[in-house]
């Protein structure tokens, strides 16, 4: 497709259970970003890469959080141990400019929506 | 502390009616960025403003940046049930990724 495509829209995961979501950006777009949207929230910023260099990992909540992009192309974020303050909508965005503040000429998937009970 | 405030938080009026959303924030931003963000999807850009003072129209809605760079709204002319959604405010400090206020969740009844 067109657009940045996430997978999988929903997950339910038990507590303490490990998750990965997948983010497939447009094709040749250097950044990529993920945020996190809690209910009745703004998204708020967790990760950036430009290429396969993480950047920034400035908003990452906890150690349990992890994102990777090993070849500058599809990225994943990975929840270990979940917890139930990580119930939230996991957002993607790239970006055919570099830098941090490339996202302002992002595109954005769908999300994620974690449920995590 | 909330780095981009955004009024009203919910907000239902009916077809044909007129409306302001605030963006207010303590900080210059260097660049402000409204998003449309529906159920289900990920925000839409609407509008990129840089300039203090600046105006932008996109049909019936008209963005301004106040002349600080530190405020910002959005008017919507006879609002149509299709402009339901999330209003969302973004700004960049600095070298900064984006940050979001909470957003306007705007509710248009035909």
């Amino acid at each position: 497709g067109a657009g940045v495509s996430q997978s999988p829209r929903y997950k339910v995961a038990k507590r303490g259970q490990d998750v990965a979501l997948r983010c497939d950006p447009i094709s040749g777009h250097v950044s990529l970003f993920w945020y996190q949207q809690a209910l009745g929230q703004g998204p708020e910023f967790l990760t950036y890469f430009q290429n396969e260099a993480q950047l920034d990992k400035s908003g990452l909540p906890s150690d349990r959080f992890f994102a990777e992009r090993p070849e500058g192309s599809v990225s994943t974020l990975k929840i270990q141990r979940t917890q139930q303050e990580d119930s939230a909508v996991y957002l993607c965005a790239s970006s055919l400019v570099q830098g941090a503040t490339a996202v302002t000429e992002a595109f954005f998937g769908q999300g994620t929506r974690l449920t995590v009970v | 502390t909330q780095l981009l405030e955004q009024s009203p938080q919910f907000l239902s009026i009916q077809e044909g009616e007129n409306l302001t959303v605030y963006c207010n924030s303590s900080s210059v931003f260097s660049s402000l960025q409204w998003y449309r963000q529906e159920p289900g999807e990920g925000p839409v850009l609407l509008v990129t403003v840089v300039t203090g003072g600046e105006v932008k129209k996109l049909k019936r809605l008209t963005f301004q940046f106040g002349d600080a760079r530190k405020d910002s709204s959005l008017h919507i002319t006879a609002a149509q049930p299709g402009d339901t959604g999330l209003y969302l405010c973004a700004g960049v400090v600095g070298n900064t990724p984006l940050v979001f206020g909470k957003g306007t969740r705007l509710s248009v009844i035909a």
